[in-house]
Order: structure tokens, then sequence, then C-alpha cells
């Protein structure tokens, strides 16, 4: 079952632009991660946030969370060509046993970065 | 360190047919899990491990066998080939399953004529 939702499904800007990216999800989580995948790649880890953190920064990117709203957001400042990608996030749910059960994932956004 | 490696990376299987995916990582990671990836669907998990010796089923896990021997290895097997299993299957590892970030491997694209 899907537990994260991305929107958009597709987003085009300049290379320079920022991009942000939404993820809405359904049920209470021990933490919400970001992947990006380049086509024909495995999924690469962006960014984990915890349920008891609002923001998070790593580089170009800045994760939001927001759990009364059940939503986070991936921002991803002056955008490259190199950053065309689809990124997912994904959710670790509260009741996930201890982990095993693993992570529900979204359909994800495509980026495309116009150079 | 090479990660989660996975192999083959294509194949194409006849309907009832069978194969191993194989899968393996080097970074001592208790968890390793299986997720096929559907266009539009986004990742699904197939089964996975919290150790050696220990195996469970995930949301999809029909058509599918998992065996853990040792932490380095987590072979996928499909039994009987079907069409429906047409998909990029995808092996990843963690330290603390889904309390913190998943390796994934390249992936194996697999299609069932």
């Amino acid at each position: 079952s899907q537990q994260g939702e991305e929107d958009p499904q597709a987003l085009s800007i300049q290379e320079g632009e920022n991009a942000t990216m939404n993820c809405s999800y359904k049920t209470s989580i021990n933490n919400l991660q970001w992947y990006r995948q380049n086509s024909g790649r495995g999924l690469v880890h962006l960014i984990l946030i915890r349920s008891n953190e609002r923001e998070k920064h790593s580089g170009r990117l800045r994760v939001t969370l927001d759990t009364s709203k059940k939503s986070s957001s991936l921002l991803i400042t002056a955008s490259r060509a190199a950053d065309t990608a689809s990124y997912f996030c994904a959710t670790d749910a509260l009741e996930s046993g201890g982990g095993a059960d693993g992570l529900t994932f979204g359909k994800g956004t495509h980026l495309i970065i116009q150079p | 360190n090479a990660g989660v490696t996975q192999t083959p990376k294509f194949q194409v299987l006849k309907t009832g047919q069978s194969m191993t995916l194989q899968c393996a990582q080097d970074m001592n990671h208790e968890y390793m899990s299986w997720y096929r990836q559907d266009p539009g669907m986004g990742l699904r998990l197939i089964h996975y491990s919290v150790g050696a010796g220990i195996t469970d089923q995930g949301e999809v896990p029909n058509g599918y066998n998992v065996s853990r021997s040792t932490t380095e290895d987590f072979p996928l097997r499909l039994l009987s080939a079907a069409p429906s299993q047409t998909s990029v299957y995808f092996c990843a590892s963690s330290l603390q399953g889904s309390h913190s970030p998943l390796h994934f491997g390249n992936g194996t694209r697999l299609t069932v004529t």
C-alpha cells in the first residue's frame, strides 16, 4: 500500500532555479527519508528526518517535516543539470516491527533541469 | 567498498521458468530486503531479512522465495515466472531496517514473456 504521495509528479525548471517537491503520508511515522534515482540506476539516500525534527539540511538540500499535517518537502537550491532524476519520499511507519517492515515509498517526482 | 551488488543486470525468462536473482553486500548489514519497482507504482517490498537464518514476507511476496544463509547474501528466487513478474528488482540493505538509510543495488531488469 502506498503511504507517501509526492507532488508534483513531474517538474521541469531552468538550471539555477530552486526545485521544491512535496510528500504527504497517512499514518504516524518514526522517520521520513528522501531518495534520488537516476535513470537505470538504484536509489540513493539523500536525507533522513526523524519525527521529532522539523528541518534538516545537507548541502543544497533542505527537508522540512510537519507531522501535524503529515507532510514533508524537499528543496533543492541552485539546481544543476546533474540534479535531473526521480525523487522519492519513503516513510518508516511507527508500527514498523522495530524497523523490520521496511520503508513505504511514494511514486516519485520526476525532476528535469533544463540547461 | 562495493556496497550492494546485484546480478544479473538484465534477464529474459519464459513463463514457467525459474531463476535466482543474486544480491550481496559487504557492509556487514544485518537487514536486507527486496523491492520491485513498476511504472506508476513506486517500490513495493517483497521479502526482508533481519539477520542470517531469519526471513519474512513483505507486501507482495507471492511467487517469490528467499533465504539468508549468510550475512552477506540474500538471493531472491522466482519459482515459476509469470508475465506479472516483469519488473525491476532492487535489493537493499541497512543497519537498522527502516530506522536507518537503505543502500540499494543497481537493480535487475526482468522481462517474462
